[in-house]
């Protein structure tokens, strides 16, 4: 079953914050994060093990609640370079999964100047 | 430098045709996945192969098939193409962890009349 995300789309103005969240109904080893500019591929943006640990890279940051089995991405001081859609990809435990993510509908997000 | 080649980018092929999607990359990675990705519904794991001549069925395989001869090669077979299989079709592959993440191709956009 697909992670859930939410909001489905957000719109922002140069400098706003923003937050996605990524919800799972099973019990995960691990969150990617990936972002898709428009006509391009999806780029890897960073990954979270279990653990409840927090990444962060230039001004985009993530955490990984893993008792919740949710994690939440957070853009701060947008720049019109982040617009784009975000996936969240979920790992589950155990079997063969080998790195076998499952991804969520996307979130689309806008930045306007 | 591309890492992950999708032979084509756009593909139309008729009804009842058998296509072949082909995948390369060139980062020596064991993981190879291919995915489609359709308005709304994020991405969708189709099949995956974790060594040569390994594969799993995803959670969408109905309709298609994989072969996995060389490391570096992935192809998607769809045996018999029908209209539900306009898409676009994403190639990534990854470490066998992934803890890298994913590196995906730029995507082919199929079209089934």
């Amino acid at each position: 079953q697909q992670p859930v995300q939410s909001p489905q789309a957000v719109i922002l103005r140069e400098g706003e914050d923003a937050v996605i969240n990524c919800s799972s109904s099973k019990a995960l080893y691990s969150v990617h994060w990936y972002r898709q500019k428009h006509g391009e591929a999806p780029v890897f943006l960073m990954i979270l093990l279990k653990g409840g640990e927090q990444k962060g890279h230039d001004k985009i940051s993530a955490s990984f609640n893993e008792k919740k089995q949710q994690s939440s991405l957070y853009l701060t001081a947008s720049q019109l370079s982040y617009s784009g859609t975000y996936f969240c990809g979920t790992e589950t435990p155990g079997g063969t999964s080998y790195g076998k993510l499952t991804f969520g509908q996307g979130t689309i997000l806008t930045v306007h100047p | 430098d591309v890492k992950v080649t999708q032979s084509s980018r756009y593909l139309v092929k008729r009804t009842g045709e058998k296509v072949f999607l082909e995948c390369v990359q060139d980062m020596d990675h064991e993981n190879m996945f291919w995915y489609r990705q359709d308005p709304g519904l994020g991405l969708r794991l189709i099949y995956f192969s974790y060594d040569v001549k390994m594969k799993e069925k995803g959670d969408i395989p109905e309709g298609y098939s994989v072969s996995r001869e060389k490391k570096e090669r992935f192809s998607l077979i769809l045996e018999s193409a029908s209209t539900n299989q306009t898409s676009m079709y994403l190639c990534a592959s990854s470490l066998s962890q992934a803890l890298g993440g994913y590196t995906f191709g730029s995507g082919t956009r199929l079209t089934v009349v």
